[in-house]
């Protein structure tokens, strides 16, 4: 089965400090996309990393990076330099194969920032 | 550069009813997906549509269709509503042939 698993229901950080959250995947297929979206309380989904599974380099985004773990089917996302407007629930996904463009979600990660 | 829309922003509808939300994908995508996501829940997959056909399916029952129009925008329908389908429905727009899909605010249906 194609499944996205978080492990970490909630994670909290002091501002300005980094914040690592967890997602291990399940798939047969070798070629695959990984993405981090954020989903504020406003309810937008918004894309904050994308990793295309040939690529060994891990994606950066300015504060946001991953942790690209193919063997392990790890894929978890650091945050550094964490701000207030970081409060969001995020959620790893992928696209299990180049056949599909069905995106498949874990059950997120709630992340709340303190001042 | 307009993102991608929806509405309306909240709907009610009770038992048995039919509902239908509307989604206007980001100016130069043509394929649109919709997903549902339950309280607490990550979204799953309900189908995609390309050049007006329903490309790909999740695992969601016939009362589930959808439509796209020659502008690329879509529609999806619920018939016979069920307290079950009370959730945020979200549309996500992307380019053929491209991965990465782009997410509109979503429509928060309520059943009664």
């Amino acid at each position: 089965a194609q499944t996205v698993t978080q492990s970490q229901p909630e994670m909290s950080v002091q501002e300005a400090e980094t914040v690592t959250l967890s997602c291990t995947y399940d798939t047969s297929e070798n070629n695959y996309y990984l993405f981090w979206y954020k989903q504020p309380p406003s309810r937008q989904m918004i894309l904050v990393i994308r990793q295309e599974a040939y690529k060994q380099q891990n994606a950066t985004e300015n504060r946001f990076s991953v942790n690209f773990q193919k063997a392990a089917k790890s894929f978890s996302l650091k945050i550094s330099d964490s701000q207030l407007g970081d409060t969001a629930m995020y959620f790893c996904a992928f696209i299990p194969s180049y056949n599909t463009d069905k995106l498949i979600f874990g059950t997120g990660t709630r992340l709340q920032v303190f001042p | 550069d307009a993102g991608v829309t929806q509405s309306p922003t909240h709907l009610i509808k009770t038992r048995g009813q039919q509902v239908t939300l509307r989604c206007s994908p980001k100016s130069g995508h043509d394929t649109v997906s919709w997903y549902q996501q339950a309280l607490g829940q990550g979204p799953q997959f309900i189908f995609q549509y390309y050049e007006e056909e329903e490309r790909q399916r999740g695992n969601f029952p016939d009362r589930f269709s959808g439509h796209q129009f020659p502008n690329y925008s879509s529609e999806l329908n619920v018939n016979a509503l069920l307290l079950g389908d009370s959730a945020l429905y979200l549309c996500a727009s992307s380019r053929r042939g491209e991965d990465t899909q782009y997410f509109g605010p979503g429509t928060r249906l309520t059943v009664l």
